[in-house]
């Protein structure tokens, strides 16, 4: 069974930071790109961050960007979010996703989801 | 950046088609995505490459893609059906580099 896990999320105070975790099964991790999708309580979809599946190449919402990095180790089938400098307005539900083909083509694997809050 | 435009809501009786609809520059030159997003849920692919279905998505779920705009339809829409629908494409105001994945705002879908 294809399945995503997320995991990390935490409650942190303003300024600190935060790793999040997906753990990835059932499919050949290396093959797929991956994304990171946040949605922030009472508000839309947000995509925060991508790479690609063999290259590495990385992608960044300029919301983000400078703050938070994205990385992956295909030998471990697992993929991270390295958030720094955390804001209030990172507060969300944040959502490993696969990316169907290549970054920005559907993504059609999702997982439950972990719940950052920033807060003092 | 890229923005992506849909109406806050829409209605529909059971049994009716229900279109909700994507509008963004250009946007019939790139490939767009819709997801479902119930409350509490993870969200669910429906459409990808505009008109593509992923199995396990019900025939009753179409997309179009043109010009401007990009449309879900929803055919012979049922109760199970109510939900956030969110569309998806990519960032094209940079040529030369990726620009990154935009989601537009989300509709909110009723079933009267």
């Amino acid at each position: 069974e294809v399945q995503v896990l997320e995991s990390g999320g935490a409650l942190v105070q303003p300024g600190g930071s935060l790793r999040l975790s997906c753990s990835v099964s059932g499919f050949t991790f290396s093959f797929y790109a991956m994304s990171w999708v946040r949605q922030a309580p009472g508000k839309g979809l947000e995509w925060v961050s991508a790479i690609s599946g063999s290259t590495g190449d990385t992608y960044y919402a300029d919301s983000v960007k400078g703050r938070f990095t994205i990385s992956r180790d295909n030998s471990e089938n697992t993929l991270w979010l390295q958030m720094n400098s955390l804001r209030v307005e990172d507060t969300a539900i944040y959502y490993c996703a696969r990316e169907k083909a290549a970054v920005g083509y559907g993504m059609d694997v999702w997982g439950q989801g972990t719940t950052v809050t920033v807060s003092s | 950046s890229y923005e992506l435009t849909q109406p806050p809501s829409v209605s529909v009786s059971p049994g009716q088609t229900a279109r909700i609809t994507c509008s963004g520059d250009e946007l019939g030159d790139q490939y767009v995505s819709w997801y479902q997003k119930r409350p509490g849920q993870s969200p669910t692919l429906v459409i990808y490459q505009n008109n593509e279905r992923p199995s396990g998505v019900p025939e009753r779920f179409s997309g179009s893609n043109s010009g401007n705009t990009a449309t879900l339809i929803i055919s012979g829409t049922q109760a199970v059906d109510e939900a956030d629908y969110y569309c998806q494409a990519w960032d094209s105001s940079t040529v030369v580099v990726f620009g990154g994945v935009v989601f537009g705002g989300g509709t909110k879908l009723t079933v009267l």
